[in-house]
């Protein structure tokens, strides 16, 4: 089944703490991206791939660092989760220009 | 900077009811745009895909169209379910692969 796995898909942390939110596809997609969503404030992208060892950021890439070392997983990295990073995640993957999947989500509360 | 308006915000009806979901966006230059449905704490299923050439797409009781000039989407959704309750956002894609999302509308099928 093509699908995109996000884990852990609950997170409660505190403030400081570094925190690794994995993201997997099997669909081959060569391009990955994270996103953050917020009441008010929708979805609003994190970092992107284009493919492997290529990265940018997006919208709101302050706090957040990201690696894809393999086409097929793409990990969202907190080295110091503060609390206005508490926010459901949602990695997505798409091959070209086509339909993006997302994943289930994570919700990551940091106190 | 492309900017993404979802009207209405809510909206409730009486199952049966035909309905039709708006999305407008600021900058016509768009390769595609897709059609989302989320439900409470999940991810984002795709709905429809329409590329910046098409004028809408149809999948079931659903249909997508695309006025890419004035810089217009709707959803319409026919004879509608309590199970089509859920929030649906739409995404508009430019060339270089970014995707801005709306804020959704939140759609309630009452039975």
């Amino acid at each position: 089944e093509a699908q995109v796995t996000q884990n852990p898909r609950y997170l409660i942390t505190v403030t400081g703490k570094k925190l690794t939110v994995t993201c997997s596809q099997n669909m081959n997609h060569e391009y990955m991206s994270w996103y953050r969503q917020d009441p008010g404030l929708g979805l609003r992208q994190i970092y992107y791939s284009m493919n492997v060892e290529v990265t940018d950021k997006g919208d709101v890439p302050e706090g957040y660092k990201v690696s894809r070392k393999e086409k097929r997983n793409f990990p969202l990295i907190l080295e110091s989760p503060s609390p206005n990073q508490t926010s459901l995640y949602f990695c997505a993957s798409r091959a070209g220009l086509e339909t993006q999947y997302f994943g289930p989500g994570t919700r990551l509360l940091v106190l | 900077k492309q900017e993404v308006t979802q009207i209405p915000a809510a909206l409730s009806v009486p199952e049966g009811e035909n309905l039709v979901l708006n999305c407008s966006f600021t900058d016509s230059a768009i390769y595609n745009l897709q059609w989302f449905r989320q439900d409470p704490g999940k991810g984002l299923t795709s709905l429809l895909l329409i590329q910046s050439s098409q004028r809408e797409q149809t999948s079931g009781r659903l249909n997508a169209s695309l006025d890419k000039s004035s810089g217009r989407s709707t959803l319409y959704i026919a004879a509608s379910q309590p199970g089509d309750s859920a929030t649906y956002l739409c995404a508009v894609r430019t060339n270089a692969g970014k995707s801005t999302f709306g804020d959704g509308t939140t759609l309630t099928v009452k039975p």
